[in-house]
């Protein structure tokens, strides 16, 4: 079974701009998280879509908002980027809602 | 109330050795503690989990021991091999509270030396 898989795998943004990543969870799962890797916050929760409709949210201003599509597949959206943004943004999917989560290899998105 | 406090953040032991890495939590409604491992340029990867109902779980060379009444729990890697060299990362959510978001340690450097 193939794994999650994030499009692009690497970006660079100019401050200010907008990006938008892709991911597919595994074939199945209908959970998908994602998650924000840097060096000094570590792994921090942006957000958990279920059946096309966000669950949860973590602490993050409105400028990063998310959706899933009805094939399970998930996009997240960054606005107005900010030289804090750069970071590896990780996509994990589950089968269920409370499940095990497997993670993708993430998009390295840098702003300059 | 939210956080998982990790530690060592790094760790060097040798070959055949035994690599230990604590957790520790402070919400008690947390009913479900897996662990990952994560190569450079990789995601992290399942590793091993376990719910607060045992105090131990074993698979393979990695075992989760779980201490409720402390609020802890541990990963041991028996065998420590080169391969093994990673950064590992616990975590922990409510899941009985219909959360689906894993809380995570900041990570343990580990580095295995031949």
């Amino acid at each position: 079974k193939a794994g999650v898989t994030q499009t692009p795998r690497y970006l660079i943004k100019t401050r200010g701009q907008q990006v938008t990543l892709s991911c597919s969870p595994i074939s199945g799962h209908r959970s998908v998280s994602w998650y924000q890797q840097t060096p000094g916050q570590g792994l921090q929760f942006l957000f958990e879509y279920f059946s096309e409709t966000q669950r949860n949210k973590g602490n993050f201003p409105g400028r990063f908002s998310g959706r899933q599509f009805s094939n399970s597949r998930s996009e997240m959206n960054v606005s107005t980027l900010e030289l804090g943004d750069s970071a590896l943004y990780l996509c994990a999917s589950s089968w269920r809602r409370q499940g095990e989560q497997y993670f993708g290899p993430g998009t390295r998105l840098t702003v300059t | 109330q939210q956080q998982v406090k990790q530690s060592p953040q790094s760790l060097i032991v040798q070959k055949g050795g035994i690599s230990i890495i604590n957790c520790a939590y402070e919400n008690t409604a947390f009913d479900y503690f897996p662990w990952y491992q994560q190569f450079p340029g990789k995601g992290p990867a399942l590793l091993i989990a376990i719910r607060p109902d045992v105090s131990e779980k074993k698979e393979g060379r990695f075992t989760i021991s779980f201490n409720k009444s402390a609020k802890q729990f541990s990963l041991h890697i028996m065998d420590s091999q080169p391969g093994d060299s990673a950064t590992y990362f616990c975590a922990a959510s409510n899941y009985g509270g219909s959360q689906g978001n894993l809380i995570f340690g900041k990570g343990t450097k580990l580095s295995v030396k031949p």
